[in-house]
């Protein structure tokens, strides 16, 4: 069955960054691309970007352009999410979720569990 | 940049039907998905493509889209079916996903 496992808590002080983690199971990794969204606490889902699972090819967001970056590791079927220059409204819960069909614009079929990602000095 | 619209709130009695709609500037012409994700969990796939429903999800989950409006119809509503719903859809002009704002579903 498929399967997305995230990475666990973090905590962060404003000005670092952050890696999330999101390893895929029970389907061909390649064939199917990954999105990351986030949900602030109380609030809604903002998506943030999108990979290829075939050819790492992004498309990101313009409100997190230049400050987000997305990567995969065909190795071990594992998508990461990296956001620099952390802030407090930062502060969510970050997914991944897969492409329900191979094209950037099919919905998500699959989510991981979440992330909660606190900054806080 | 796209804009999606949904009531912040609907409530409906158990065995009657909800209706939870989307507004967009002229989003009958785009795929609209929704999303339930009840509190402490993953948003889960309920509606995509305006109205095909994914293997496992009741078919008392309809959708529809026309002109200025798409929305998610769920009849017979269970207590179960409380939760958070998201109207989803691709802005191809600005290559973005794009989420409405909402809609939390009371049963009463």
């Amino acid at each position: 069955q498929v399967q997305l496992i995230q990475s666990g808590a973090e905590v962060k002080k404003p000005g670092a960054s952050v890696r999330v983690s999101c390893k895929a199971s029970g389907y061909r990794f390649t064939d199917y691309g990954i999105s990351w969204v986030r949900q602030a606490p109380g609030q809604g889902l903002e998506w943030m970007g999108w990979i290829s699972g075939y050819n790492g090819i992004t498309k990101s967001a313009q409100k997190f352009r230049g400050r987000v970056t997305l990567t995969t590791d065909t190795s071990t079927s594992t998508s990461y999410m990296e956001l620099r220059s952390l802030r407090s409204d930062d502060t969510a819960i970050y997914y991944c979720a897969r492409d329900m069909h191979p094209s950037d614009s099919a919905p998500f079929d699959y989510w991981g569990q979440g992330t909660l990602v606190t900054v806080s000095s | 940049s796209y804009v999606l619209t949904q009531p912040p709130s609907v409530s409906v009695a158990p065995g009657q039907t909800a209706r939870i709609t989307c507004g967009g500037n002229n989003i009958g012409s785009k795929s609209v998905h929704w999303y339930q994700q009840k509190p402490g969990q993953a948003p889960v796939l309920v509606i995509y493509d305006d109205f095909d429903r994914p293997s496992g999800i009741p078919e008392r989950f309809s959708g529809s889209n026309s002109e200025t409006t798409a929305a998610l119809t769920i009849s017979r509503v269970e207590a179960g079916d409380e939760a958070a719903y998201y109207c989803q859809l691709w802005d191809t002009s600005s290559e973005h996903w794009v989420f409405g704002g909402g809609t939390k579903l009371t049963v009463l």
